[in-house]
């Protein structure tokens, strides 16, 4: 949905650098989801967060990777040290609230790590 | 057991046929379901959610929920060449967690 953006679309990074992907929530949307799509496989949850607070991160590797939803701005998804595992397409879905009701993705951001 | 399963397919249907998408989910308490198509290298689109038993139409499309097997489906009357693509089901798990779940994914092929 063309409403959810998220930037960039491409990045390529090599190991051992750090990933920082942005999410900006539909207007009047104050929940955000971040999921992993792994080339051939389906969409993982990775974290769900409202403005300045993670709500659930249970899908969330331990280690290298964190997510903030400040006040101010777009959401951010972080990947510290990236390996190749961690190339694939994250995407962004927002919501209007956390009642069930219907999320809208982004478009994605396809990460290449090499 | 997975949360939510999905025939992979892929499913091969004519043009002008009804194409039939079928997705279980373990989790009773769940409450909300939902069905989005994605396209080779795009994004997942919403088409359909549901959230009471029964059938839910929207043009094309017809989703059922049947929360006693468990058991939601997606159809497609009369199929398009367009309408090719991933279709992914998905379900909010409820009981205080608020994430999607998604199944893998069933790969629909309309034949013109």
């Amino acid at each position: 949905n063309a409403g959810v953006m998220q930037n960039p679309r491409h990045l390529v990074r090599r190991r051992g650098q750090e990933a920082r992907l942005r999410c900006s929530p539909m207007k009047g949307h104050s929940h955000v989801y971040w999921y992993r799509q792994l080339p051939e496989e389906g969409l993982k949850f990775m974290v769900y967060l409202q403005k300045e607070n993670i709500i659930d991160e249970s899908g969330m590797p331990k280690e290298r990777f964190s997510a903030e939803f400040p006040k101010e701005g777009p959401s951010i998804l972080r990947i510290q040290q990236v390996v190749r595992g961690d190339s694939a397409a994250y995407f962004c879905a927002s919501s209007p609230n956390s009642a069930g009701t219907e999320a809208f993705f982004g478009q994605g951001t396809r990460l290449t790590v090499v | 057991q997975k949360e939510v399963e999905q025939n992979s397919g892929p499913l091969s249907v004519p043009e002008g046929a009804i194409a039939s998408l079928n997705c279980t989910y373990s989790d009773r308490v769940s409450q909300s379901f939902f069905w989005y198509r994605q396209y080779s290298g795009k994004s997942p689109e919403l088409i359909m959610s549901i959230y009471s038993n029964g059938d839910k139409e929207d043009g094309r499309f017809t989703a059922q929920l049947n929360k006693a097997s468990q058991y939601v489906s997606l159809l497609i009357r009369d199929s398009q060449p367009s309408d090719s693509a991933t279709y992914l089901c998905a379900v909010n798990t409820g009981a205080g967690a608020q994430k999607l779940v998604f199944g893998q994914g069933t790969r629909l092929t309309i034949n013109p």
